[in-house]
């Protein structure tokens, strides 16, 4: 069984410039999950889609930070602009949607440089 | 609400010694309560849970946690630490008993030879 895909995998960028996350979540999962992780921090959920639709995006800064999922399978992940502060590995995850967290399963991430 | 604390932000160990990481934890009811490790460059992985069946909880890799209700702590150790255990380990709780994740700050592992 293939595991959840991202791209790129490291993404270095200047402050103010976009940056665009993908992730392929694997096959059959409703739910995908994007997750930030500060250094030194445990990761944070920003947003949560069931099929292509929105469940969670509290913690979404939305401002500068967008994320879709039209067809109910890959997802995007955009920074617009990037702060300093978005330094960050970000992290694609999905599951079933069934009950407990352990159904979730992450991809390895992308690991965002803003200088 | 519940919550986790993880009382270490780094161990250490010799390779072979036991390896201990403490995670103390609050719940108004009893908690299902897991342990995920996160390898460099990898994606994060359950390596065990506690669901109010078993109190000693066996995972991957030979690591153990026993959940202790009267020291609300979910402890995890492995008796004999190998250099590729390295890695950053985050005890959680669901706060809603659904899907969502808190992490918490996580304690590294460093293991020496």
């Amino acid at each position: 069984e293939a595991g959840v895909a991202q791209s790129p995998r490291y993404k270095i960028i200047e402050k103010r410039q976009s940056v665009a996350f993908w992730c392929n979540p694997i096959s059959g999962h409703a739910t995908l999950y994007w997750y930030q992780q500060i250094l030194g921090q445990g990761p944070k959920l920003l947003i949560q889609f069931q099929n292509n639709g929105v469940v969670d995006d509290s913690q979404l800064p939305k401002d500068r930070f967008s994320a879709e999922r039209l067809k109910g399978v890959d997802s995007t992940l955009k920074i617009q602009p990037a702060k300093l502060e978005d330094s960050a590995v970000y992290l694609c995850a999905s599951s079933l949607g069934l009950p407990g967290p352990e159904t979730q399963y992450f991809g390895p991430g992308t690991r965002l440089l803003v200088l | 609400a519940q919550s986790v604390t993880q009382l270490d932000s780094h161990v250490s160990v010799s390779e072979g010694t036991p390896v201990l990481l403490r995670c103390n934890y609050s719940s108004s009811y009893s908690p299902s309560l897991f342990w995920y490790v996160q390898h460099p460059n990898k994606g994060l992985q359950l390596l065990l849970k506690y669901t109010s069946a078993a109190t000693l909880v066996k995972g991957i890799n030979g690591f153990e946690a026993e959940f202790k209700k009267s020291e609300t702590s979910f402890h995890l150790t492995k008796p004999s630490a190998h250099m590729s255990d390295a890695a950053e380990y985050f005890c959680v709780v669901p706060p809603n008993r659904d899907d969502k994740i808190i992490f918490g700050k996580g304690t590294r592992l460093h293991i020496l030879p």
